[in-house]
């Protein structure tokens, strides 16, 4: 089965503070991704990546960056927090078509 | 316009009972079709992909419409444990593994 796991399910951080958020996938996939999902619009694409090293931006870039030094990490990183980027975030991995969800970080940040 | 919609519902119906969900994508390009299940607190996962000709998995049925650009996705004698969120999903021609995500339609199944 393929897993992937976030660093957190629950986040709660400060505006103005230097958020992290951590994926890992088991499979050996080349491509991740880091969503946001909020009622009413579904999954938003942030950022996705199809190498170590590569990144692109996805449809809501503004405010994230990501880092992805190993096949099997990927990182978001919101370099100073916002009230407006609370919300729940989900990393996912593929090979081809089919995305595999991690469970999800819901982040508030106050 | 939205690149993938669906009407958000929620859709109440009584067990047993057969429902249908229409979705409709923008981009006439789109290759690979989807349709993920997400159930409250917990992340999508996927419930079946959406070929040409259609298809069936048990008692879900996938259609796809090239013509009119919509996919259908439908549930026969309907359990308490499908009440979820069903996504429409399609594929982005910008990037091959790309895809993009509908809002969702909320399915609730009642005894």
């Amino acid at each position: 089965d393929v897993k992937v796991t976030q660093s957190s399910r629950y986040l709660v951080k400060r505006t103005g503070e230097k958020v992290f958020l951590e994926c890992v996938q088991d499979m050996d996939h080349e491509n991740m991704f880091w969503y946001r999902q909020d009622p009413g619009l579904g999954l938003r694409l942030i950022y996705f990546s199809y190498d170590v090293k590569m990144k692109e931006k996805g449809d809501i870039p503004e405010g994230y960056s990501v880092s992805r030094e190993k096949k099997e990490r990927f990182s978001l990183i919101l370099e100073s927090a916002s009230t407006n980027q609370t919300s729940m975030y989900l990393c996912a991995s593929s090979l081809f078509g089919e995305q595999f969800f991690g469970p999800g970080t819901r982040l508030t940040v106050l | 316009r939205k690149e993938v919609e669906q009407d958000p519902g929620p859709f109440n119906v009584p067990e047993g009972a057969t429902v249908a969900f229409n979705c409709t994508y923008s981009n006439s390009a789109s290759q690979s079709f989807f349709w993920y299940r997400q159930d409250c607190r917990k992340e999508p996962k996927l419930l079946m992909s959406v070929y040409s000709s259609g298809n069936e998995d048990g008692r879900f049925t996938a259609q796809l419409n090239r013509a009119s650009q919509y996919i259908s996705l439908l549930i026969r004698d309907s359990k308490l444990s499908d009440s979820a969120t069903y996504l429409c999903v399609v594929n982005s021609m910008e990037y091959g593994n790309k895809l993009v995500f509908g809002a969702g339609t909320i399915l609730r199944v009642k005894s």
